[in-house]
């Protein structure tokens, strides 16, 4: 079983759809968690953490369950910009492990 | 916010040459730094761990001998790729911890596409 699993997607959704991204975890003890997103090509870039009380930063939603070790991130009111691969992040509190991204598509 | 620099961005090399990358952090000392490599359509995988002035900590398989990583000063890390072959293809990219042996905050170069043909 992979440290941190995620839904590859694609997800196509068309401008204005909400959608949801969860992502599980092996590691009981892992202490922080993040969102990051990946262009293409591009280095990943820090989203949003999550927090055990949920958070919210514009459309975004992130949640928390440690009990079902998952993580979730909702996005509301998708726009076109938000086309890219998103990568769940666990800190186990000696390293940061990646999941392999879930790939979104907002069409026109 | 915290600046991380990668060069080259992109490299193309023949088989059996030695390819170095730098990494720096522009903007703040970076006690810690992180080397990843990433094939298409994967997940970033650590390679490597670099404290300052002390030897890197290799992640399992990773091979020590193959990528040496310098990081002499707080500011910039270096990895050289020695005697890269095709299958070393891939997108490295190195992160910078602003806080001592945080793996918390990272910031991510904007990595380096290296071709070996």
């Amino acid at each position: 079983r992979k440290e941190v699993e995620q839904d590859p997607g694609p997800f196509n959704v068309p401008e204005g759809a909400t959608v949801a991204f969860n992502c599980t975890y092996s590691n009981s003890a892992s202490q922080s968690f993040f969102w990051y997103r990946q262009d293409c090509r591009k280095e990943p870039k820090l989203l949003m953490s999550v927090y055990s009380s949920g958070n919210e930063d514009g459309r975004f939603t992130a949640q928390l369950n440690r009990a079902s070790q998952y993580i979730s991130l909702l996005i509301r009111d998708s726009k076109l910009s938000d086309s890219a691969t998103y990568l769940c992040v666990v800190n186990t509190g000696f390293k940061t492990i990646f999941g392999a991204g879930t790939r979104l598509f907002v069409k026109a | 916010g915290a600046v991380v620099s990668q060069h080259p961005s992109w490299v193309i090399c023949k088989s059996g040459t030695s390819v170095k990358i730098e990494c720096r952090s522009l903007d703040f000392q970076a006690t810690t730094m992180f080397w990843y490599r990433q094939f298409p359509k994967q997940s970033l995988m650590l390679m490597a761990t670099s404290n300052e002035g002390s030897k890197a900590t290799y992640e399992q398989g990773v091979e020590k001998d193959k990528f040496l990583i310098n990081h002499a000063s707080l500011t910039l890390s270096t990895l050289t790729v020695t005697s890269a072959h095709p299958e070393d293809s891939s997108f490295y990219i190195c992160s910078a911890a602003a806080i001592p042996a945080s793996t918390d905050t990272q910031y991510f170069g904007p990595g380096t596409r290296l071709t070996v043909l």
